[in-house]
């Protein structure tokens, strides 16, 4: 048990599809984070939100669109998606935003493993 | 931007052996973290670092901040199948306030 948990763990959807996916955690966090990891290639930061405000968003395309509702829930919306978002979508949590304040390391789910057909 | 070289890339090692894996960067950090991912899920934090210099341990683990706060390694001791994953190292950045990660090394054992 990580403390971050998301939904769901693997997700198979077309590109004209709808999906979205969950991630909620249990550790008082203030800060939560979405990365995309694709095989070969460093953890990707895709967005950044700190006490529910989006402080962060790394030219990631529209057909992806994060909401935090809370502290404690994050969700990343998907349409028209394509092919090359096939990955592993991980969800973290820190108790300040990363990089701002030290001793505040990130806490990751197990991630939701999404392709596109 | 910042980028990170993490290596080796993957190492295939007999059990009980000791081994040791290492990120440099042309960049400063103030933090250096080591996490490991076993197949199938999310990465868990294995050793914080916050100080150049600083060595710590944990377990079979150790692992040190560079004292020019440019890079870092992390050393496990006498492995066990259970070791097998990917290791990544990751520096923060209280200037950039950003978190970048490097390529992960793939450790595999034999029993």
């Amino acid at each position: 048990e990580t403390g971050v948990t998301q939904t769901p763990r693997h997700l198979v959807m077309g590109m004209t599809n709808k999906k979205s996916l969950k991630c909620e955690q249990h550790l008082g966090h203030n800060a939560m984070y979405w990365y995309k990891q694709s095989a070969k290639k460093p953890l990707e930061l895709m967005f950044v939100y700190s006490l529910e405000e989006r402080v962060e968003n790394n030219s990631v395309p529209s057909r992806f669109s994060p909401e935090c509702p809370n502290s404690s829930h994050l969700f990343l919306h998907l349409h028209t998606l394509q092919p090359e978002d096939s990955a592993l979508y991980l969800c973290a949590s820190s108790q300040e935003r990363q990089g701002v304040i030290n001793n505040s390391p990130l806490h990751f789910g197990n991630g939701t493993r999404l392709t596109v057909t | 931007g910042q980028q990170l070289n993490q290596s080796p890339q993957s190492m295939f090692i007999q059990e009980g052996e000791d081994v040791s894996m290492n990120c440099t960067s042309s960049s400063i950090f103030n933090t250096w973290l080591w996490y490991k991912q076993d197949p199938g899920e999310g990465p868990v934090l294995l050793i914080a670092l916050y100080k150049a210099g600083e060595l710590t341990s944990n377990g079979r683990l150790t692992a040190q901040f560079g004292i020019t706060r440019k890079d870092s390694f992390l050393n496990i001791s006498a492995s066990i199948p259970s070791d097998v994953g990917i290791y990544f190292c990751a520096g923060g950045s209280s200037n950039t306030g950003k978190l970048i990660f490097g390529q992960g090394t793939t450790l595999q054992v034999k029993p």
